[in-house]
């Protein structure tokens, strides 16, 4: 039930834009995005719930595709402060499932 | 104090030694949770809690013991640990354990030897 994240890694020059992919073989309720920098808690980013919505967070923003059960992150125009490991989480349903199953992560490197 | 915080930041323990990691959160939270991160390993969901009730344990051993005193408190207590159990340890809270985001404490380095 893991989701498979891609790619693993990404290097990028500043100002560059990303994309990260997240995807699931089961049916989602939710996605949710989150970012570590080396050392430090994970900070939440962004959630997307069903329904095929799109969210933004400053230059970062999320899609969620229900039918075919991915999530993509974009970051455009990236920052210095963007480096770190991309984890999606996803929840397969509500109700009783109380379980946010995370991916491997994606580290993205931002260079000068 | 704000957020979720985490004590002790770091721990090295033995084989046979008993501790006790603890979480504390200010955000109101209702739900709590323990999560395992090692080296190269996605982060692993340990337990869950809802106003103080588990609800959900992913198979963890039986040498790591939660304990929920109240929606703000939420401790694992350690007993008899294999050195393979040295990892990063987060607590987090959220609002509801389905569909909100989750807030992560610094976490609990935990080095078993």
């Amino acid at each position: 039930q893991q989701p498979v994240q891609s790619p693993q890694a990404v290097i990028l020059r500043e100002g560059e834009d990303a994309v990260i992919n997240c995807s699931s073989s089961k049916a989602l309720y939710s996605v949710h995005w989150y970012r570590q920098k080396h050392g430090e808690a994970p900070v939440f980013l962004m959630i997307l719930l069903k329904g095929g919505e799109q969210k933004g967070h400053e230059k970062i923003s999320a899609s969620f595709n229900e039918k075919k059960q991915q999530s993509s992150l974009y970051l455009t125009a990236s920052q210095l402060s963007y480096s770190g490991t991309y984890f999606c989480g996803t929840e397969l349903g509500g109700g009783s499932n109380y379980k946010l199953t995370f991916g491997k992560g994606t580290l993205l490197t931002v260079n000068p | 104090e704000t957020g979720v915080t985490q004590t002790p930041r770091h721990l090295v323990m033995g084989m046979t030694n008993k501790k006790s990691l603890k979480c504390e959160q200010h955000l109101g939270h209702n739900a709590m949770y323990w999560y395992k991160q090692s080296a190269k390993k996605p982060l692993e969901l340990m337990f869950v809690y809802n106003f103080k009730e588990q609800t959900e344990n992913n198979s963890v051993p039986s040498r790591f013991s939660p304990e929920c005193p109240n929606s703000s408190h939420l401790f694992l207590h350690l007993h008899t640990l294999q050195p393979e159990d040295s990892a990063l340890y987060l607590c987090a809270s959220s609002l509801s354990p389905t569909g909100y985001e989750q807030y992560f404490g610094p976490g609990t380095r935990l080095t078993v030897t």
